[in-house]
């Protein structure tokens, strides 16, 4: 089953509103999570690093204003898309790494969530 | 500046037969790799790593190669199935914050 559970795996929005999604770790603590964003037939790009109870460290050329990461607990992160526009739609997917049953540290993806702004 | 390059986009199989997937890599201070497997609309799966410090690391169909003079790294699926019809992507990371960087990514069909 899941380890990492993001939600909502779809949403719609209308442009210039805004849009929270979950990450959360399950069974597992996980200090820092990280946001990628996957356009078409692209490769996953690195948006932020988010670290429990700090400042999310954002990767060169994402606004940090845009996209809100927020770290509350050692299994949540949540990243925000503020204000969104169109070109704002796109596959979001977020990560964080753990040790789960004794099978040493790795790094477990969410099921991605697709945003779609109209 | 791409540090994971995955130079096939695509690769296909017959079922039954060895699939070799291939990654390069150019940061010598990466020390750990990863291979995972991803649907459309969906996240990547995990499937298999090797830190540096092995060359290969196995499990059941799966097996990973990794030669650091070449900053290479294989992934071998014997035998293939078309349920492994997906792709796959290389990542690697350096130190111990697990900031992954991944390729491009293959795409692997499996034909039966």
């Amino acid at each position: 089953g899941a380890v990492v559970s993001q939600h909502p795996s779809r949403v719609i929005c209308k442009s210039g509103t805004s849009v929270k999604i979950e990450c959360r770790s399950l069974d597992f603590q996980a200090t820092t999570m990280f946001w990628y964003r996957q356009f078409p037939k692209q490769s996953l790009m690195l948006m932020a690093t988010s670290n429990e109870g700090s400042k999310a460290t954002y990767e060169q050329g994402v606004e940090k204003d845009k996209f809100l990461i927020n770290h509350a607990s050692l299994t949540l992160s949540t990243l925000t898309v503020t204000s969104a526009h169109p070109e704002d739609s796109s596959f979001y997917i977020c990560s964080a790494s753990g040790e789960i049953r004794g099978a040493g540290n790795t790094i477990y993806f969410g099921e991605g969530s697709w945003l779609t702004v109209v | 500046d791409q540090q994971v390059k995955q130079n096939s986009p695509s690769l296909s199989v017959q079922e039954g037969r060895i699939s070799i997937l291939n990654c390069d890599y150019t940061n010598s201070m990466f020390d750990y790799f990863l291979w995972y497997k991803k649907y459309p609309a969906e996240g990547p799966t995990f499937l298999i790593s090797i830190s540096s410090i092995k060359d290969k690391n196995e499990d059941g169909r799966f097996t990973v190669f990794l030669n650091k003079s070449a900053k290479h790294l294989s992934l071998h699926i014997v035998p293939s199935q078309p349920g492994d019809s997906a792709v796959y992507f290389c990542a690697a990371s350096g130190g111990s914050n697990y900031k992954l960087t991944f390729g491009k990514g293959t795409l692997l069909t499996v034909n039966p």
